[in-house]
């Protein structure tokens, strides 16, 4: 699975989009971007995925760069609910392998 | 309604003993998977399986075992030679062709 970078944390402004970048420079063709979500002392929760195409469902959008090698997933207006770790994933779609984690980026919502 | 469920949510365990985590789901999912997450880190894989009898080493295998003798059960066993055995414990599932992973509410194992 290609590895990739988030910042650490960042701060939102209820009401607000929230951007939370990811760099996945070494993607390759076949693999799929993910994103999940962590709310604190909980599992994670499957947000969205695209391949090359920009994706919207009712929880976030995702734009992936032309080139593939970022992508940001928005919440268009974020709530206090959405405070939580975000993880970005790079993987091949389908087989049962290996799901990896990184890190994460830590959104903070504040009112 | 279906899900994966993890139990139990809190476990107490002494220094020396082994301990056995469990995870169920409903899902008729393939593939299930197991997670340590440490404060303030992210999630690392301990084992996976594909199928029914047969599973594989994730990244930090050592000191665990599982056994995935039928389809809807992964326990997890937390064995004596796990050194730090104290975290915050994920099981997941997927089907195996689905994309998306179903994750439990997991276990929080304190060895005191």
């Amino acid at each position: 699975d290609a590895k990739t970078t988030q910042p650490p944390s960042m701060d939102c402004a209820e009401g607000r989009a929230a951007n939370l970048p990811c760099n996945h420079s070494t993607i390759s063709g076949n693999e799929y971007v993910y994103w999940y979500r962590q709310i604190h002392s909980q599992g994670p929760q499957y947000i969205i995925h695209g391949l090359k195409n920009n994706e919207t469902n009712e929880m976030a959008s995702l734009i992936i760069t032309e080139d593939r090698k970022s992508s940001t997933l928005i919440l268009p207006h974020a709530t206090l609910r959405d405070t939580a770790v975000y993880y970005c994933i790079v993987r091949v779609r389908g087989a049962g392998n290996m799901l990896t984690f990184g890190g994460g980026t830590r959104l903070m919502v504040k009112p | 309604d279906g899900g994966i469920t993890q139990s139990p949510k809190y476990l107490f365990r002494k220094e020396g003993q082994n301990v056995t985590l469990s995870c169920e789901q409903n899902l008729n999912h393939d593939a299930m998977y197991w997670y340590r997450q440490d404060p303030g880190q992210g999630l690392r894989l301990i084992y996976y399986s594909q199928i029914v009898n047969d599973f594989q080493k994730g990244d930090i295998a050592e000191g665990y075992s599982v056994s995935r003798e039928k389809k809807e059960s992964f326990p997890l066993t937390v064995t004596s030679a796990q050194k730090n055995p104290t975290a915050f414990y994920l099981c997941a599932s997927r089907d195996r062709e689905n994309t998306e992973a179903f994750f439990g509410q997991g276990t929080r194992l304190t060895v005191v």
